[in-house]
């Protein structure tokens, strides 16, 4: 069975401080895998990763996926109380089906 | 570019009857996604369209759901007879072909009492 699983679930950081959260996946056909940020709505999406290795930037985000592993890490440096969201993965799989982690819920304190 | 157009925003209904959800994708995006979101669970894939054809429908929890798209520009979420359980944030997402993201609608909240 195709499943993304995400740690911590939960974390609370002061601001200023740098903060890694992680995503693991066992997918049939893995495509690519892909970061979303969750404020009050709807997920927006950060980043899509599909070769090994190679990190995506953008500000103060970053992230990159090792395919051997099965694992992709979301890094976030001097983080701000506006970076308080659940984090979401999720990996495209065979027949291009999208499933998602349960999240990390992250909290900055000024 | 109006983005994914979802209605109601928010559906209060009690348990046993009929509930429709409703969803508009971004022009031009040839997928459609329904997802379910609650704490317990998180964001449950229940079925996905490619070219108005479901694809792969495994994820719906059973037969009172049920799912359409009679063209590309709208898609239908149906639960008949909804239960209290089905009270979730139930969210549309569209795509273009190929290695691209999902786009979300701003979902709809669901209360059956």
């Amino acid at each position: 069975e195709d499943k993304v699983v995400q740690s911590p679930l939960s974390l609370v950081v002061h601001e200023g401080d740098t903060v890694t959260l992680n995503c693991s996946y066992e997918v049939t056909n893995f495509r690519s895998l892909l970061w979303y940020k969750q404020e009050k709505k709807a997920p927006t999406f950060l980043f899509m990763l599909t070769s090994s290795g190679i990190e995506k930037k953008s500000g103060r985000l970053s992230s990159i996926l090792d395919k051997k592993e099965l694992f992709s890490i979301l890094n976030i440096t001097a983080t701000q109380t506006g970076d308080s969201a659940v984090y979401l993965c999720a990996v495209e799989a065979r027949d291009d089906k999208i499933i998602f982690g349960k999240g990390t819920r992250l909290h900055i304190l000024p | 570019d109006a983005g994914v157009i979802q209605s109601p925003r928010h559906e209060v209904t009690e348990m046993g009857q009929e509930v429709t959800l409703r969803c508009k994708p971004i022009s031009g995006h040839n997928s459609l996604f329904w997802y379910r979101q609650t704490m317990m669970r998180g964001l449950e894939l229940l079925i996905y369209f490619n070219n108005n054809v479901p694809i792969d429908d495994s994820g719906m929890p059973e037969d009172r759901f049920s799912a359409k798209m009679p063209n590309a520009s709208f898609s239908t979420l149906k639960i008949q007879p909804s239960e209290p359980r089905d009270s979730a944030v139930y969210f549309c997402a569209s795509r273009y072909p190929g290695d691209s993201p999902l786009h979300f609608g701003n979902g709809t909240r669901l209360t059956v009492t």
